[in-house]
Order: C-alpha cells, then structure tokens, then sequence
C-alpha cells in the first residue's frame, strides 16, 4: 500500500493548457508538501500545507495553486502551462512542519510542448 | 536564507571502499536531519533520520552523524556496492542541496 501516491506518474500536454496533479498519502501525517525538480535535478520547495491550512507560498507563478481539501490530500493545479513548466513535481509528507520525517512520492513527470 | 552544501558534488570508486559524504548548512537550529538517495528517474529513498536530540543513526552499512554546532552532517558508507549509486540528499528545514551523485564501479 503506497504510502504518498502521485497520479498521473507521467504527464504530457501542450502550451496554455490546464492540468491538474494528484497526491495522496495514507500515513496520518499532518503536512504536506510540493517540490519542483528542474532539469539540472535541484529540488526546490513550492508549497507546504499543514493541516490543510497554506504554511510556505515559495517565489511560485500564479498559475499554480495547491488544493488541499484534507489532510490526507493536496493537489496542484497549474494554469497555462509555459515550456518552463516542464519538470518532475514531488509531494511529500511529514508527521509535523520542517522537522524532518518526510516521505516522498514517486513524482509526476510534465511536459510541455 | 538557509543553504545547504554538500561535498564532493560527484565521487566515483571502486566497489568494496568505504566512504564519507558531507553535508553543511548554515543554522544550528534544534531540527532533525535526514539523508535520501534518489537513483536516476526515480523518487527520494529516506536512508536515515537523526532526531535532534540524537548524534548519529546506523542502518546496515550506513552511519550518518549530526553536528548541530558545526552544521554538518556525515553520511559514512561501509563496503560500498554498484547498488549505492546514486544521488545523495541532506535537506534541511525543506532547502535541498545539490546533491553528491556517487558512482560505485564493480
């Protein structure tokens, strides 16, 4: 039983499109999170959640915006996507806000063309 | 702001040596550490999680040791095989670094 479960696992789509990015964990944690990592691979944190309520707003285009309508969820919805969208999106989880314990999805792979 | 470094950005030996991966930031804060690997195309792997209070954590052939005071943490490998390549990650409070991309050749 996956315990932070991403869907899709791959994503391809066109340029102005809206597409939307599931995550799902099942381990009681209280927090979660979205990273984007680029094509030089750095991870970087794009949004924390905790207890559904919006923690960390990193420098993040308007375009995204997280949904989290549980604790158990927090999905990432991105308006008119740009080429620079591309990248492999990871959500993860933590039992409490930065300390450490986290989980990590699979990732969703985005491209755009 | 905070950041974190980690030393070698790339290492590449022969299988069976032991090594030592290095990981620095730049607060001292009371924060647990936790090393990851991600191999190519994949997700993060937790390998080891040091609680704040603790100053080192053992799983198998992995020994990671946290130094508040200094910033640093090390992540030793004993015996190390083709399957430990991968890249290396030590966030701290949701910064990553770079990683250490270790290649271990049979």
């Amino acid at each position: 039983d996956t315990a932070v479960s991403q869907t899709p696992k791959y994503l391809v789509t066109q340029m102005g499109n809206d597409k939307s990015i599931k995550c799902e964990q099942n381990l009681g944690h209280d927090t979660m999170y979205w990273y984007k990592q680029d094509s030089k691979k750095f991870l970087k944190i794009m949004f924390s959640y905790n207890n559904k309520e919006l923690i960390i707003n990193e420098t993040v285009p308007n375009r995204f915006s997280p949904k989290s309508p549980d604790k158990a969820h927090l999905n990432l919805h991105i308006n008119s996507l740009e080429l620079g969208d591309s990248a492999v999106y990871f959500c993860a989880s933590s039992q409490r806000h930065r300390e450490g314990g986290y989980t990590f999805g699979s990732g969703t792979r985005l491209t755009v063309v | 702001k905070q950041e974190v470094t980690q030393i070698p950005a790339a290492l590449s030996v022969p299988e069976g040596e032991n090594l030592v991966l290095n990981c620095s930031f730049t607060d001292s804060a009371i924060y647990n550490l936790q090393w990851f690997r991600q191999d190519p195309g994949k997700g993060l792997t937790s390998l080891l999680l040091i609680q704040s209070s603790q100053r080192e954590q053992t799983s198998g052939r992995l020994n990671a040791s946290l130094d508040k005071s200094s910033g640093r943490s090390t992540l030793y490998i004993a015996a190390s095989q083709p399957g430990d390549s991968a890249t290396y990650l030590c966030p701290r409070k949701l910064v990553f670094g770079q990683g250490t991309r270790l290649t271990i050749n049979p």
